[in-house]
């Protein structure tokens, strides 16, 4: 398993401002990635973090609004920008390990709880 | 599309009682098959997994079983307790990411 920590562990924000958070691991990891949870819902990925390039969004994520950073194997950043009370939510860092070679097993940070006002 | 659908909740259970909780997935290809749990105020869990079809993955008394027949992956408990109350979420991986069902809030009382 991996050990994640996540700052802030939550933030009040106003609306038209950005947030930068950031997720540490405490060892070397191929795959990282961010999800977001909307209060009461399930969670849904943003981006794949990847090392030395430009993240992959998923459908309906931009960079301009999320942009990520991923410098080295071991930390990610991601941006909450021009927020608005709709990106009140809690973000969440995960990383993905292989398990015994057989396919992945996935890890999650405690969370940054984010509201906008 | 690619998804996973899960019962809905909340579920109320006495303790010791039998827990079920269903989840099918639709999916190209075999992918692995995840429960995950949320304790209030807590971060997100890894509860079990299995990797393959007609495995069993199982973890502090919780199992389930991947169907590959009826694309199914639910979780059961024979005797719940107050501290198994939390929101238990479904999802397969496929290339390292994770697509969750929709969540089931479990709440077991005394």
């Amino acid at each position: 398993s991996a050990v994640i920590s996540q700052k802030p562990s939550r933030d009040i924000c106003q609306r038209g401002t950005s947030l930068t958070i950031q997720c540490q691991v405490d060892s070397q990891v191929t795959m990282m990635f961010w999800y977001r949870q909307q209060p009461g819902q399930s969670l849904t990925l943003i981006a794949t973090a990847n090392q030395g390039s430009e993240a992959t969004y998923e459908s309906g994520f931009v960079i301009d609004k999320f942009p990520i950073s991923r410098p080295n194997l071991t930390f990610s950043t991601l941006t909450v920008s021009n927020m608005s009370p709709e990106d009140s939510s809690i973000y969440l860092c995960s990383v993905a390990t292989t398990a015994g070679g057989v396919g992945y097993e996935q890890y999650f940070g405690p969370g940054t709880r984010l509201t906008v006002t | 599309g690619n998804s996973v659908t899960q019962m809905e909740g909340p579920v109320t259970l006495s303790e010791e009682a039998f827990l079920t909780i269903n989840c099918t997935y639709t999916a190209t290809g075999y992918p692995s098959l995840f429960w995950y749990v949320q304790y209030p105020g807590e971060g997100l869990q890894l509860l079990l997994k299995a990797t393959k079809a007609d495995d069993k993955g199982s973890n502090k008394g919780f199992e389930a079983t991947y169907r590959k027949e009826t694309t199914s992956f639910h979780l059961e408990k024979g005797s719940v307790q107050v501290s198994d109350s939390a929101v238990y979420f479904c999802a397969w991986s496929w290339g390292g990411k994770l697509t969750f069902g929709t969540g089931t809030r479990l709440q077991v009382t005394l």
